[in-house]
């Protein structure tokens, strides 16, 4: 595709749902990145795909939090659970190989009542 | 562990005036080093990246390895460069590490 592709772009929710969100990488990116976005916090990297695997899963918050990415392709970050502090912007990037420039999505605006 | 520091979160200068946003790092090999840009509603973009030693927008970056610092310069300010810059390292097979970002604030 033209550019890295997330879904949904805002999604409010009630504190205690489940939520999952969607990241459709650039075509031929090998590498995917989840990002959290907070406001005054910066960028805090969450988690990392080369194809399939999950070398990286150190910046998870909790074990509330999971990814998976199938296909070498889409991927999707679950937030079970889900707590005020959850609430932030979740920006997802894809790169051709680990090391060279990420390219991000819009990201997802989420927002836990 | 590598780190980025932004010291400034806010940055407001006039236009026409020289700025740099500082960014300093800590690593001990032979880091990457980035800004990337992100205007109001727009996606966050990579702006420049020190091996590519190129001007972008008029800005450029010079990574200092002595004083392990990787500031962004740009002599005269415009109000489109109005944004949140954000510094970022790369080492070696490893994800990037970003700074908190400064909000760069250019006036008429």
């Amino acid at each position: 595709g033209a550019g890295v592709s997330q879904s949904p772009s805002n999604k409010v929710t009630e504190k205690g749902k489940d939520v999952e969100l969607r990241c459709d990488p650039i075509s031929g990116h090998t590498a995917l990145y989840w990002y959290r976005q907070s406001l005054g916090q910066g960028l805090e990297f969450l988690i990392y795909f080369q194809g399939n695997s999950a070398p990286d899963k150190s910046g998870l918050p909790s074990d509330r939090f999971s990814a998976e990415r199938t296909g070498g392709s889409v991927s999707t970050l679950t937030i079970q659970r889900t707590q005020q502090e959850d609430s932030a912007v979740y920006l997802c990037a894809s790169s051709l190989e680990i090391n060279q420039p990420q390219h991000f999505g819009d990201g997802t605006r989420l927002s836990i009542l | 562990a590598q780190r980025v520091t932004q010291p400034e979160k806010l940055l407001s200068v006039f236009k026409g005036a020289p700025v740099e946003l500082k960014c300093n790092y800590s690593y001990s090999g032979s880091p990457e080093l980035f800004w990337y840009v992100q205007y109001s509603r727009q996606r966050l973009q990579l702006l420049l990246r020190h091996i590519s030693r190129e001007s972008i927008k008029g800005f450029t970056a010079d990574l200092n390895k002595g004083e392990t610092s990787f500031h962004l310069k740009k002599p005269f300010a415009q109000e489109e460069d109005s944004a949140m810059y954000y510094c970022a390292l790369a080492s070696g097979y490893s994800t990037l590490t970003f700074g908190k970002g400064t909000m760069l604030l250019v006036s008429p």
